[in-house]
């Protein structure tokens, strides 16, 4: 049973409309973050979570978009008005258990913005 | 700017073929090295989380290999088979544990 499960797998919006994407870590986790990956490019970093505050965010996270984790559990990923380039496949990432472990990712959802 | 580099960025083998690829990356404040697995429709699995210069590391038929001073791990599958079939990729650890990642090596195993 995966440990990070991301909803939905597949979201298709027109340009302009707000998305929310979730993200529910079943485990214990303190640290929480978002990756994407534009089609035939790198996996990048978004933002990183700590304690309901952002820790750090990349320069692609600009004022569109936002996290939130309002309930203790849900962990969204909102972006207020898509762009044609903001089509891409969005992992939600929680920070690893142990030293010898690495992150425990989502299956991601795949954003298409038409 | 960290880069993280990955090559080949494809790779065809037969199986029972072993196989390997390389991640280099900038060897000046280094923290950690993680190598991934990514089937299609699937999440990234964690394969090996690499520290010291010098490790090796093993996971049945895939092993791992580290070198800090240089800028560069190896990832090798012996006995390549058609379930390793994947993309593989490398990423260091960043600043407030970000991870950076390389393009990936698909890899497809043939029967």
């Amino acid at each position: 049973e995966p440990e990070v499960t991301q909803t939905p797998s597949h979201q298709v919006t027109q340009m302009g409309q707000e998305v929310i994407l979730r993200c529910v870590p079943i485990s214990n986790h303190l640290y929480f973050y978002w990756y994407r990956q534009i089609l035939g490019q790198k996996v990048e970093f978004l933002v990183s979570f700590y304690n309901n505050e952002i820790s750090e965010k990349s320069e692609i996270f600009d004022d569109q978009f936002s996290v939130e984790r309002p309930d203790g559990s849900n962990f969204t990923l909102k972006i207020r008005s898509t762009k044609l380039e903001d089509s891409a496949m969005y992992f939600c990432a929680a920070d690893p258990q142990g030293p010898e472990d690495g992150y425990t990712f989502g299956s991601g959802t795949r954003l298409t913005v038409v | 700017i960290l880069n993280v580099e990955q090559s080949p960025q494809s790779l065809h083998v037969q199986e029972g073929d072993s196989t390997n690829f390389t991640c280099s990356f900038p060897s000046s404040n280094f923290y950690a090295l993680h190598w991934y697995r990514w089937e299609t429709a699937k999440s990234p699995e964690a394969l090996f989380v690499m520290t010291l210069n010098g490790d090796e590391k093993k996971k049945g038929r895939i092993s791992a290999t580290l070198n800090t001073k240089e800028g560069y791990s190896y990832l090798y599958i012996k006995g390549s088979q058609p379930e390793d079939s994947a993309t593989y990729l490398c990423a260091v650890l960043g600043g407030y544990n970000k991870l950076i990642f390389g393009a990936g090596t698909r890899l497809a195993v043939h029967p």
